[in-house]
């Protein structure tokens, strides 16, 4: 079945820093989509990627879909205190939505 | 509002004690679905739904089941709950028939069973 690995599983940042979290699909994905959990809350959903290619900025989030559409990514720059929180990617495909490990930040003020 | 609702929020049961977490949206949407969050493992999708009386299997539907009678509730069933369904569940809608499925979560229900 579909897997979707998400790399690294751990972030910790400086404050002010950048830093990228990756995220790999076994099949080729229709659509992916970026979730944020804060600690001890729900996901809350931040984009939806669906070209081949396709690029998107949040503020100081930028998000990316690979060209083959089985890899995306998340950069986020300058990272602040209000980034902290495990960020999920979910690759979409036969009418299943599977979920990487996530990618939990922590900054260091 | 629209929002996602789910009880109980917490729960602590017996093995074998069978149970409901309920699950309502009030955005009509088609598309529903149950997840279990583990550590390090992410959210696994348990079941879902496309529409009224039409479900299908996620990842790890071993030990639960749903229904889907009316469009706004998504009832997850333990028959015969065990201690590895111990986690934290959250049901999730959406739109589903025009490409665009940004999933609304419920603020999720612990489970502890013992």
């Amino acid at each position: 079945g579909q897997q979707v690995m998400q790399i690294p599983q751990y972030q910790h940042v400086q404050e002010g820093e950048d830093f990228t979290t990756y995220c790999n699909s076994s099949t080729t994905l229709s659509n992916i989509q970026w979730y944020k959990q804060r600690p001890g809350g729900h996901p809350v959903f931040l984009i939806q990627l669906v070209k081949s290619g396709e690029v998107k900025k949040q503020k100081r989030l930028t998000f990316q879909f690979g060209e083959a559409k089985k890899n995306s990514s998340l950069h986020i720059t300058a990272t602040q205190t209000t980034d902290v929180g495990t960020y999920f990617c979910a690759g979409h495909a036969d009418y299943k939505l599977s979920f990487g490990a996530g990618t939990t930040v922590t900054v260091r003020a | 509002e629209a929002q996602v609702t789910q009880n109980p929020r917490y729960l602590i049961t017996v093995t074998g004690k069978k149970l409901t977490v309920t699950c309502s949206q009030n955005m009509n949407h088609e598309y529903m679905s149950w997840y279990r969050q583990d550590p390090g493992l992410g959210l696994r999708q348990i079941y879902y739904s496309m529409n009224v009386e039409v479900t299908d299997k996620g990842d790890v539907p071993e030990g639960y089941k749903v229904s889907r009678k009316e469009k706004r509730n998504f009832p997850l069933i333990l028959e015969s709950p065990s201690p590895n369904q111990t986690s934290l569940y959250f049901c999730a809608s959406s739109f589903f028939n025009d490409g665009y499925y940004e999933q609304y979560f419920g603020p999720g229900t612990r489970l502890t069973v013992t």
